[in-house]
């Protein structure tokens, strides 16, 4: 099965509220990277961690890393309208360069 | 600094028809990634690219696929005799020769077969 699953498949959430997501992996990682794809759309980047860090920070995102349990979490704080989206976190899979993705996270905030 | 241009953004084969896409990664990017996104799935590595050089090609389809990336001009993705089931969004992705990792992605190709 795949390296990265997320959970949960869907979330539905008010503006303002926080959204968490979290991802489980199965093999030994050099880092965790976080994606948003907005419906229809290309990929973008929001946040690496790596292997030796715990704990990032980038704006309103926080995501966390524990690599004893093979799982990170992405919390979004003070949610708004443009943040609906999927979001994916993809590992590298054995320190090969290709990135191992999950299935995603489709998050709506109703206004 | 451009981003990673990938065209066409849409492309429509009719089955048995050639589907050829590009991908234009960042400017000093020399590594290109292609993945396929399936309809409500995450995106599933396909092939790995360095100049002139297939480097994993680990998730292609062993029939029908091939990818290249030339010296001069876009790596392109090449699929022959395309069938239903290759319609999907085909990603490109680019990094710097040092940090394989650090992906940056295009905006993608739809195929869709009919």
């Amino acid at each position: 099965s795949q390296q990265g699953e997320e959970d949960p498949q869907a979330l539905s959430i008010q503006e303002g509220e926080n959204a968490t997501m979290n991802c489980s992996y199965k093999t030994s990682i050099n880092n965790l990277q976080w994606y948003r794809q907005n419906s229809g759309r290309g990929l973008v980047h929001l946040i690496l961690i790596r292997s030796n860090e715990r704990e990032k920070h980038s704006g309103r995102l926080r995501v966390t890393l524990d690599t004893s349990k093979k799982s990170s979490s992405l919390l979004i704080t003070a949610s708004r309208a443009a943040d609906t989206a999927s979001y994916f976190c993809a590992t590298d899979f054995q320190g090969a360069q290709k990135l191992v993705f999950g299935q995603g996270t489709r998050l709506t905030i109703n206004p | 600094n451009a981003g990673v241009m990938q065209n066409p953004r849409h492309l429509v084969r009719r089955r048995g028809q050639e589907a050829r896409l590009r991908c234009s990664p960042m400017k000093g990017h020399s590594h290109v990634y292609w993945y396929r996104q399936l309809p409500e799935e995450g995106l599933k590595f396909m092939v790995y690219l360095q100049k002139e050089n297939i480097i994993d090609e680990s998730g292609m389809p062993k029939e029908r696929f091939s990818a290249e990336f030339p010296k001069e001009g876009p790596s392109i993705l090449r699929i022959q005799q395309v069938v239903r089931g290759d319609s999907a969004a085909y990603f490109c992705a680019s990094s710097p020769p040092s940090v394989s990792y650090e992906q940056y992605f295009g905006p993608g190709t739809r195929l869709t077969v009919t």
